[in-house]
């Protein structure tokens, strides 16, 4: 067990449709990431915050948006859905957001029908 | 060409073996990163580098700046080592680039 929690496991959901996905991290930690995990794209860097700030960006969509809150817990949004985003999606959290190891949580798997 | 590329994709080792997976990659670092992935979907954070070597128990990492390049060596392979294994390398930006994983089978 990381310490890191999302919920929901499991969200099916149909095109069009908006979700919340919601990350708890470790203890401590006052970074979170999000990750999208597609079977034709593999492992993607979605977005990072530090302590409620916007760290870094990576291949994140107009219609995906994300936050952190000032308890640390965080919450990637997905509107407008699409098939194509049926995906494994990852939080993970690390301390400082620098240099160190990342944990991730179970991960939310998305489908999209 | 992938800013980070695995290889194999893909091995099958029998109880006992060395296991090798390689990692290149073509940008400027900071970091790299050996994460496991279960079966079930779960990710584990194997390893993060910067320089020279790491050991964990039977796994080694090691990572050469210079020629971009870095292995994961598991010793006495065991089926529960059965995963795939992805490589993610820390760029500018602070942004995490992954490699597209190689899938390991240990056979008992």
């Amino acid at each position: 067990d990381s310490g890191v929690t999302q919920t929901p496991k499991h969200l099916i959901t149909a095109t069009g449709q908006r979700v919340t996905l919601r990350c708890s991290p470790r203890s401590g930690d006052l970074s979170v990431y999000w990750y999208q995990q597609s079977l034709d794209q593999g492992l993607q860097f979605l977005i990072q915050y530090y302590n409620g700030e916007e760290r870094a960006k990576g291949n994140i969509l107009e219609r995906f948006s994300a936050q952190q809150f000032p308890d640390l817990h965080s919450e990637l949004n997905l509107s407008s859905l699409e098939l194509g985003d049926s995906a494994l999606y990852f939080c993970a959290s690390s301390a400082w957001g620098g240099l160190e190891t990342q944990y991730f949580g179970p991960g939310t798997r998305l489908l999209v029908l | 060409k992938n800013e980070v590329e695995q290889s194999p994709q893909n091995l099958t080792a029998q109880e006992g073996e060395f296991i090798t997976i390689n990692c290149s990659y073509s940008v400027g670092i900071s970091a790299l990163h050996w994460l496991q992935q279960h079966p079930g979907g779960g990710i584990v954070s194997l390893f993060m580098l910067s320089s020279g070597k790491k050991k964990h128990g039977r796994l080694i990492a090691t990572i050469n700046i210079q020629e971009k390049h870095s292995s994961l060596h598991i010793t006495a392979s065991h089926p529960r080592d059965s995963a795939v294994y992805i490589c993610a390398v820390k760029a500018a930006g602070n942004k995490l680039t992954f490699g597209g994983g190689t899938r390991v089978l240990v056979k008992p």
